[in-house]
């Protein structure tokens, strides 16, 4: 069971749009629609941002949504804030009760 | 609100058997379809699944650890536990206590670093 495949970091500038990928296998991203993604806060625990590929909990501003094509997820932020900077985190449903999280993402908000 | 607190041990030698409890406040930890897990976090690096439980026993655990890790639940304290064997420095990571249900980690303890060394 490999981490999945995250570009080591992004970065955009206020009011643009990022997009972060998330790259496994067809034995994980590729099987099933049950990715989500975590913004991380330096020292502070994961938070659920979308989930099953593109759902947002209540409360997660509309600014971020995802998607999936093939092996690929990915998590965009448009109109990005100061606030966005974070680390965000994928995780896929790899089949036999098992889960993988990728290796992260650092969000530069310049 | 739901809230989770790990607690246990901050130094684990080399070899021994790291122990974290999972408390569980503002909801049953019985409740139909909700599953608690762990996570952990090596400094500077990413998160890593390891084990998942069910309030009647019933458990998941990450292939790579799986001959290390155990879980526990103990329904009357509303708490569960995470026990990993044969620990080694590569082991040194905050460990994160979760709700897990329906393929996602909605619920998080504030997480408790677990340092190994001699």
């Amino acid at each position: 069971q490999s981490a999945l495949t995250q570009s080591r970091s992004v970065s955009g500038s206020p009011g643009q749009s990022v997009t972060i990928s998330c790259t496994g296998t067809s034995s994980d991203v590729g099987s099933y629609n049950h990715v989500s993604w975590y913004q991380q806060h330096p020292g502070k625990a994961p938070k659920l941002m979308i989930y099953d590929v593109s759902k947002r909990p209540s409360g997660v501003p509309d600014r971020f949504s995802g998607s999936k094509s093939g092996d690929t997820a990915s998590l965009t932020i448009s109109g990005l804030q100061a606030e966005d900077e974070s680390d965000y985190y994928c995780c896929s449903y790899a089949g036999t009760y098992t889960w993988v999280f990728g290796a992260g993402t650092k969000l530069t908000v310049l | 609100q739901l809230q989770l607190q790990e607690s246990g041990p901050g130094l684990v030698k080399p070899s021994e058997t790291l122990s974290l409890t999972c408390a569980v406040s503002g909801g049953s930890i019985s409740t139909d379809n909700r599953y608690w897990g762990w996570v952990r976090q090596p400094p500077g690096k990413g998160l890593e699944w390891l084990a998942t439980i069910y309030y009647t026993g019933l458990t998941f655990y990450n292939p790579s650890l799986k001959s290390r890790v155990a879980m526990s639940v103990d329904t009357s304290r509303n708490q569960f536990s995470l026990r990993l064997s044969s620990v080694t420095a590569a082991d040194t990571a905050v460990y994160y206590c979760a709700r897990h249900y329906d393929h996602l980690f909605d619920f998080w303890g504030q997480g408790a670093l677990v340092t190994v060394s001699s």
